[in-house]
């Protein structure tokens, strides 16, 4: 069955700082898509970088980029010179292309920056 | 720029009120989705429309229904609200179903419903 495991509840940095978030999934299908959604204070899911499970290169967008591994099952989110604006819940989505309706999501990772 | 767009923001009930939360988003998609994300945990598909005139069941559906009215409207009702609904909901949109395609899915803001 498909899951997403983000085994972090909570994270600090330091402000300028790089941090990793940990997401693992677990899927039989070939063709999946990865996702990861910030969601700050108020609430709302905001979308920050997509991998496919065929793409060669690992996505960047921006500061985010993300630490993909196939073979481990792993799509760990990077921030790069981390802002105070950054903390927030961070989720790691999952998508396969069979199903494309169906989003599965991790528990989430709260990530609180600091001066 | 208004994207997806839910009312109410915040909603009080009694048990075994009904109510209607609405969605509408203006980037002309063609999927939309209603969540449920509860403390602990990430949001899980309640409802799904692929297209106008079309809804499925996701994950949760239990004590729920959709209609999706036209292409920019997608409505969740509870019949009957009970407090195990007690959550926040989010509606979402993608352009469509696309195996191919990234499918990126744009939520709205959120609905906090508390059901005494």
């Amino acid at each position: 069955a498909q899951k997403i495991t983000q085994t972090q509840p909570g994270m600090f940095v330091q402000e300028k700082e790089a941090v990793t978030l940990d997401c693992t999934y677990d899927t039989s299908d070939q063709s999946y898509g990865l996702f990861w959604y910030k969601q700050p204070s108020s609430g709302e899911m905001i979308f920050l970088i997509y991998q496919g499970s065929y793409d060669e290169q690992n996505a960047t967008e921006g500061r985010y980029s993300l630490n993909f591994q196939k073979a481990r099952k792993s799509a760990n989110l990077v921030i790069s010179a981390s802002q105070l604006g950054d903390s927030a819940m961070y989720f790691c989505a999952m998508r396969e292309f069979y199903n494309t309706d169906k989003l599965i999501f991790g528990t989430g990772t709260r990530l609180q920056v600091f001066p | 720029n208004a994207g997806v767009t839910q009312t109410p923001k915040f909603q009080v009930l009694k048990t075994g009120q009904s109510m209607t939360l609405q969605c509408a988003q203006d980037m002309n998609h063609n999927s939309m989705y209603w969540y449920r994300q509860d403390p602990g945990m990430g949001l899980r598909l309640i409802y799904y429309s692929a297209s106008e005139g079309t809804t499925d069941k996701g994950e949760v559906p239990n004590g729920y229904n959709v209609s999706r009215l036209n292409k920019r409207e997608f409505s969740l009702r509870l019949e009957s609200a009970a407090p195990s609904q007690t959550s926040v909901y989010f509606c979402a949109s993608s352009v469509d179903r696309d195996a191919l395609a990234k499918n990126i899915q744009y939520f709205g803001a959120g609905t906090r419903l508390s059901v005494l």
